[in-house]
């Protein structure tokens, strides 16, 4: 049964800071990973999907790579700003169709 | 592109009372996900349809439970009877195989169910 794990819980950091946001998960047999945002109250958007065979995509302000041999991505986030205050969700795609997703990395940046 | 729609956007009811949730994917999407998310647990998997036919729903957590998707365009979730345990916000997701966006899902905004 694939898990998903994504460390820390919690970041809070000030404005400006470059930071990383760690997920990992237990089955590499994966089909894509996908990086999501959700605001207090709302539901989730799409960042960036990652497929099996790529190691990286980018979106503005935003990395994340892929290791599917280790079981492992990374969502890099340059210079914080005070919007990007939500909680970052990390779910993978296996061959059941089926997002499992990690519990999300609640970020606070501070002005 | 008006995204996914889902309906109502929150529900206050009495144990035991049905409860239907409804959902309307983004337009030409071909597969539909309905999502439970609570503190405990996190989001999980309730049903997945494909091409409107149930694909998986080993999510489902019981008999309570049923879903339709009648047509392409419009899905609906049921709890009956519906019990405190059931409250959570519901999440429908659509996704496409072609496109830039090829497999990413859309969520939509959530109903919050909250069983007394």
């Amino acid at each position: 049964k694939q898990e998903v794990t994504q460390i820390p819980a919690a970041l809070s950091v000030p404005e400006g800071e470059n930071l990383v946001l760690n997920c990992s998960f237990t089955d590499s047999a994966i089909y894509n990973l996908q990086w999501f945002r959700q605001d207090p109250g709302k539901g989730l958007t799409s960042l960036l999907l990652i497929q099996s065979s790529q190691r990286e995509q980018t979106s503005g302000r935003l990395n994340a790579s892929l290791d599917k041999s280790s079981g492992r991505s990374t969502l890099y986030i340059a210079a914080s700003q005070p919007g990007d205050s939500a909680t970052y969700l990390c779910a993978v795609e296996g061959s059941n169709y089926k997002l499992t997703f990690g519990k999300g990395t609640l970020l606070t940046v501070n002005p | 592109d008006a995204g996914v729609i889902q309906s109502p956007r929150h529900e206050v009811t009495e144990m035991g009372q049905e409860v239907t949730l409804r959902c309307k994917p983004i337009s030409g999407h071909n597969s539909l996900f309905w999502y439970r998310q609570t503190m405990m647990r996190g989001l999980e998997l309730l049903i997945y349809f494909n091409n409107n036919v149930p694909i998986d729903d080993s999510g489902m957590p019981e008999d309570r439970f049923s879903a339709k998707m009648p047509n392409a365009s419009f899905s609906t979730l049921k709890i009956q009877p519906s019990e405190p345990r059931d409250s959570a916000v519901y999440f429908c997701a659509s996704s496409s195989p072609s496109g830039r966006a090829a497999y990413e899902q859309y969520f939509g905004p959530g109903t919050r169910l909250t069983v007394t």
